[in-house]
């Protein structure tokens, strides 16, 4: 069956310092890849995806970058946090022919 | 950016009853859509999915119903538990690769 690893659980780092949150999944191969960050009670924003190895799409323009050095890990980074950084981030996964999207437990970033 | 909403932010249900959790979109191309339940502190759960080409589709307990005139979905539960209260979201798939969410709403279930 397939899993999704995302870690770690919670972070708190200050404004100015560097960022690098992974998430792996096993069980499948090929899988589109995505990053979201959802503000305390607020909805999920689609930040990035990827449909295979170094390819990434961005949707908002923002202080974060992504990269897929392999085919089932995708890595969110930033070189400076901002303040407005802070919230919880996703990671989810969907098949290459399945359009659920399935996602890991989310790291808790707190920007101080 | 986002194209889907919710009519209700909060909504309050008696445990035993049914509840119905709305969601507007916009983008007409939309052709697949998805239910999710997001419990606090934890990542979304898929509930129920559906197709632009079905109205209906029920799962355990779960139904959901697609307005395709109006752009509308709802997802019904019935015989609301305890265990259902968490935030729910519906998102659209646009272009197959992308899924928007909408802002959500929170159920509670009052015992």
């Amino acid at each position: 069956s397939q899993t999704i690893h995302q870690w770690p659980a919670t972070l708190v780092q200050p404004v100015g310092s560097p960022l690098s949150l992974e998430c792996t999944v096993e069980g499948t191969s090929n899988p589109n890849l995505y990053w979201y960050r959802q503000a305390a009670g607020r909805g999920l924003q689609l930040l990035f995806y990827s449909v295979g190895i170094g390819q990434i799409s961005s949707e908002v323009p923002q202080n974060l970058s992504a990269s897929r050095p392999q085919d089932r890990q995708f890595i969110l980074s930033s070189k400076k946090l901002l303040l407005s950084d802070s919230g919880f981030y996703l990671c989810a996964w969907a098949g290459e022919d399945d359009e659920k999207l399935f996602f890991g437990s989310g790291t808790q970033l707190s920007v101080l | 950016g986002e194209s889907v909403g919710l009519h209700l932010p909060t909504l309050s249900v008696q445990e035993g009853d049914n509840s119905i959790i709305n969601c507007a979109y916009s983008n007409s191309a939309s052709d697949y859509f998805i239910w999710y339940k997001q419990e606090s502190g934890k990542g979304p759960q898929f509930i129920i999915d559906i197709r632009s080409n079905m109205d209906k589709r029920q799962g355990q307990r779960v139904t959901v119903l697609l307005n395709k005139t109006v752009k509308h979905l709802s997802l019904q539960i019935a015989a609301t538990q305890p265990g259902d209260s968490a935030v729910y979201f519906c998102a659209e798939n646009i272009n197959f690769n992308k899924f928007y969410f909408g802002s959500g709403t929170k159920l509670n279930v009052k015992p």
